[in-house]
Order: structure tokens, then C-alpha cells, then sequence
């Protein structure tokens, strides 16, 4: 079975401060990574996922993660935050393409100005 | 382009009624969905994996008779929460497979329960 581990439940930061967002994961086998975002009483949109290739990954927004299997994490960045970047964010697993996702248990972002 | 339409976004019950969740995938053919609930400040949990023409396959600890999980077509899942309680009261997302060159899960926007 596969689980995730949020380190951090909420980060306040300031605007314009860089950010990163830990992840670490648990599993027997090879897993994809995913980061989504969440704002308030929406469903979630995907932010950026790895699934092979080059560890560090792009996604929208300004964001960017990078895997490392040694340390089993999946943590996310931006160099530099905006108000409207506050919201909650979750790390997910999965074994394969289009396979049910585990969730970690989020962190919620706080951007103050 | 490929979306996922959820509906209601929002729904107040008197406990003891059912309530029914609608999942449709726009502009795509989902064979697979997932239901997940979201308690508030927590993260989502899978309840069950919709299959087209199938049975839908529960997490353990997910009351089946409860939760009614129906996949009659390829762009459509509902979730009927069956005798509602206020315990019942959460967050339902569900998602569905886009299959393609660039597979990915695409969520629907939520629906709030709340039963009173």
C-alpha cells in the first residue's frame, strides 16, 4: 500500500517570499507523483505531476517539484508567492496512469501581504 | 475541452432522505470513475471506484448499502447517499479518467452535503 506524508499542515508566508511545500511518500512500488491545488469549496486542479524522466517538473502557475527517490519525497516550490496563491494543496501517489490517488493530508498555504 | 460537471454543488437534507450525486464527463468517455469525500480541514478519501457496466469496487469501510454507486453509461456515475445522517454531512468530489497521449484524472468541483 502506498501513503503520504504532508510534513507541514499549514505555511503562512509573505507575498513575493519563496515557498516550498514538503511531501514524502511511502510505497513497495514504483509510484507517480502529483501535486493538486484546492480553493475554497472547489474541487481540486492539478498543478504539475512526475511520472518518468527529468525529476525536476514544471507545472502551471509558477510552480515546480522535484522527486527524489533516495529521500522518497515529491516537494513543491515557487520562488516567489501571490495572494492568489492561497489555498490548500495536496501531494498524491498513484501505481500507474489514470489509477486511483492517495492523498496526503494537505497543507494549507496562507499568503500575507 | 475534457471536464468534469458535478452536480449539485450544494444540497441541505432532513435526515432519513436520500440524496443523489451526479459525476458527467464532458467532451470525453470515462470508463472509471472515483468517488472521494473530504471531511473539513482534512484531506479526500477514496470511497469507491465506479466502472462503466460494472459493479463499483468499495474501500474498506465504506457502507455499500449506503453509498449506491451506479455507472450506467460512459459519461455519467451518480453516488446516492442512502438515509442520510448528519455524520453524512461532507465534501464528495468525484474525478474520471481522460484516457490519451496525455492520461490524467480530471475532478469535478464538489458537492456539499449537509444534513440536518
Amino acid at each position: 500500500a502506498q501513503s503520504v506524508t504532508q510534513l507541514d499542515s499549514q505555511v503562512p508566508v509573505f507575498e513575493e517570499a519563496p515557498v516550498e511545500l514538503r511531501c514524502n511518500y511511502s510505497s513497495s512500488v514504483s509510484v507517480y507523483l502529483f501535486w493538486y491545488v484546492q480553493y475554497p469549496n472547489q474541487g481540486l486542479q492539478l498543478l504539475l505531476k512526475y511520472l518518468s524522466g527529468s525529476t525536476l517538473v514544471k507545472g502551471i502557475n509558477g510552480f515546480e517539484a522535484e522527486f527524489n527517490k533516495s529521500q522518497t519525497s515529491f516537494h513543491l516550490r515557487k520562488p516567489s508567492v501571490h495572494i492568489s496563491d492561497t489555498a490548500e494543496y495536496f501531494c498524491a501517489v498513484s501505481v500507474g496512469p489514470g489509477q486511483k490517488l492517495v492523498f496526503g493530508q494537505g497543507t494549507r498555504l496562507t499568503i500575507n501581504p | 475541452g475534457a471536464v468534469v460537471s458535478q452536480h449539485p454543488s450544494r444540497v441541505i437534507c432532513k435526515s432519513g432522505t436520500s440524496v443523489k450525486i451526479e459525476c458527467r464527463s464532458l467532451d470525453f468517455q470515462a470508463t472509471t470513475m472515483f468517488w472521494y469525500r473530504q471531511f473539513p480541514k482534512q484531506s479526500l478519501m477514496l470511497m469507491a471506484t465506479s466502472n462503466e457496466g460494472s459493479k463499483a469496487t468499495y474501500e474498506q469501510g465504506v457502507e455499500k448499502d449506503k453509498f449506491l454507486i451506479n455507472h450506467a453509461s460512459l459519461t455519467l456515475s451518480t453516488l446516492t447517499v442512502t438515509s442520510a445522517h448528519p455524520e453524512d454531512s461532507s465534501f464528495y468530489i468525484c474525478s474520471a479518467r481522460e484516457w490519451g497521449a496525455n492520461e490524467k484524472l480530471l475532478f469535478g468541483s464538489g458537492t456539499q452535503l449537509s444534513v440536518l
